[in-house]
C-alpha cells in the first residue's frame, strides 16, 4: 500500500506546454513537498505547503486538503524543465512519504 | 556554497564488507535523515535524527547502523554489506517541520 500515489508516471510534452502533475494520498499530513530531481540523481526542494496555493517563478503548487489532493503546474515549459518530479507528505513529526516521481520530459 | 555534503558519491562494496557514508551540513539543522531509493519505489527512510545525541528508526532500518557525531555530522554504516542494499542513499537535512528539507547528492552504491 502506497500512501502518496502521482499521476501520471510519465509525461512528454512539447517546449511551452502547460504542464499538470498530480499527487493523492491517504493519510492526514501536516504539509506537502514537492521535490525536483534531475538526471544525476540531485534532489531539490520545490515547494512546502500545508494550505492553499504557491507560486515561484514558472511553477505552481496547489493542495486542496479535504480531497487529500496536490498539483504541481509548469507554465511555459522548457526543455530545462525536464526531471523527475516527486511528491511527498508528511504524516507527522520526522517522517516524509514519498511518490515514486513523475517523470518529465520537454521536447524542444 | 551551504549545503548538505555526501562521500563517496560512488561505491562498489563485495558481499560482507563494511563502509561508513558521510553526511555533513552547515546550516545548522537540528534534522538529519537518511533514506534510500530504490527503482520503482519512493524514497524511504532508513534512520533520522532529531537532534544532536539523538538518533531513531525508520521504515527500513535493519542492516544498518548511524552516528549522530555532532550537529553537523550524521554517518550511516553498513556492517556486512548485502546485495540488497544495492541503492542510492540520500542525506537530507532540516531545521524543524515548518521548513523545508534540503538533500545530498546522493552516494550510489553497488553490493555484488
Amino acid at each position: 500500500k502506497n500512501e502518496v500515489e502521482q499521476s501520471p508516471q510519465n509525461l512528454t510534452a512539447q517546449e511551452g506546454e502547460f504542464i499538470t502533475i498530480n499527487c493523492s494520498y491517504s493519510v492526514g499530513i501536516s504539509a506537502l513537498h514537492w521535490l525536483q530531481q534531475h538526471p544525476g540523481g540531485g534532489i531539490v526542494s520545490l515547494f512546502m505547503l500545508s494550505s492553499g496555493k504557491k507560486k515561484h517563478g514558472r511553477l505552481i503548487a496547489t493542495i486542496n486538503i479535504q480531497e487529500k489532493h496536490s498539483s504541481l503546474h509548469i507554465t511555459a515549459s522548457h526543455p530545462r524543465d525536464s526531471a523527475v518530479y516527486i511528491c511527498a507528505v508528511r504524516p507527522g513529526a520526522n517522517n516524509l512519504f514519498f511518490g515514486t516521481g513523475t517523470r518529465l520530459t520537454v521536447i524542444p | 556554497n551551504a549545503g548538505v555534503t555526501q562521500t563517496p558519491k560512488f561505491q562498489v562494496l563485495k558481499t560482507g564488507q563494511s563502509m561508513t557514508l558521510q553526511c555533513a551540513q552547515d546550516m545548522n539543522h537540528n534534522s538529519m535523515y537518511w533514506y534510500r531509493q530504490d527503482p520503482g519505489m519512493g524514497l524511504r527512510l532508513i534512520y533520522y535524527s532529531a537532534s544532536e545525541g539523538t538518533t531513531d528508526k525508520g521504515e527500513v532500518p535493519n542492516g544498518y547502523n548511524v552516528s549522530r557525531l555532532n550537529k553537523r555530522e550524521f554517518s550511516l554504516r553498513l556492517e556486512s554489506a548485502a546485495p540488497s542494499q544495492t541503492s542510492v542513499y540520500f542525506c537530507a537535512s532540516s531545521e524543524d517541520r515548518a521548513y523545508g528539507y534540503t538533500f545530498g547528492s546522493g552516494t550510489r552504491l553497488t553490493v555484488v
